[in-house]
């Protein structure tokens, strides 16, 4: 089982700044990598899917990078509704598995 | 628009089975190349993927949870179920139902349920 890690676990930050998540794969996913946002009592929501795709209405300030074991998510100027938990999620292997979140917090 | 809503007991007793269905509207069950998924949260917790069925029937489990669990589609009713045999407390969790699509992301979520396993 591919075991995924995020960090920071908590990152604490204003509206308006650039937020940076990491997701560290323990093998290559190749690009097969995506993002979710989760706020609480609901469902996720999908982000970025292969790695840098955004999915459809997404917001052009949510940006996914990276391949192989390290993967990142910009948020590059935090909007108030942004502060949530972000889950990333592989599909290269079954089963496919989900870091175990970033929380997004203000400061 | 696609949308998914998770139904069954709210309660279930340690050793029995927790069956959920979910229920498919604005889109056949059969249409189309998607997973349809089982995604678990115990309260305060990480994602775990449970289980997901093709539209062609094939199933993969997680093998986590493979000799417990059963994913089924009845295309009558436009719904797909899971059933978890022999549950303990750990198996208490919000319970979503989802579609996954292009590759196996999860595009359509459920609202989810929670579903506790206790006496």
């Amino acid at each position: 089982e591919i075991v995924l890690t995020q960090s920071p676990a908590t990152l604490s930050l204003s509206p308006g700044e650039r937020a940076t998540l990491s997701c560290r794969a323990s093998q290559s996913v190749s690009s097969y990598l995506a993002w979710y946002q989760q706020k609480p009592g609901q469902a996720p929501r999908l982000l970025i899917y292969d790695a840098s795709n955004r999915a459809t209405g997404i917001p052009a300030r949510f940006s996914g990078s990276g391949s192989g074991t390290d993967f990142t998510l910009t948020i590059s100027s935090l909007e108030p509704e942004d502060f949530a938990v972000y889950y990333c999620q592989q599909r290269s292997n079954w089963p496919h598995t989900f870091g175990q979140g970033t929380k997004l917090e203000i400061k | 628009q696609v949308q998914l809503q998770e139904s069954g007991p709210g309660l279930v007793k340690p050793s029995q089975t927790l069956s959920l269905t979910c229920t498919v509207s604005g889109g056949s069950i059969t249409s189309g190349s998607y997973y349809w998924s089982w995604i678990r949260q115990p309260a305060g917790k990480g994602l775990e993927w449970v289980g997901r069925i093709y539209s062609s029937g094939s199933t993969n489990y997680n093998p986590s949870l493979k000799s417990r669990v059963t994913i089924s589609v009845d295309t009558s009713k436009n719904q797909f179920s899971l059933n978890l045999s022999s549950v303990t407390a750990a198996d208490t969790a919000v319970y979503y139902c989802a579609r996954a699509e292009g590759g196996s992301y999860l595009v359509y979520w459920g609202q989810g349920t929670l579903v506790t396993v206790s006496s």
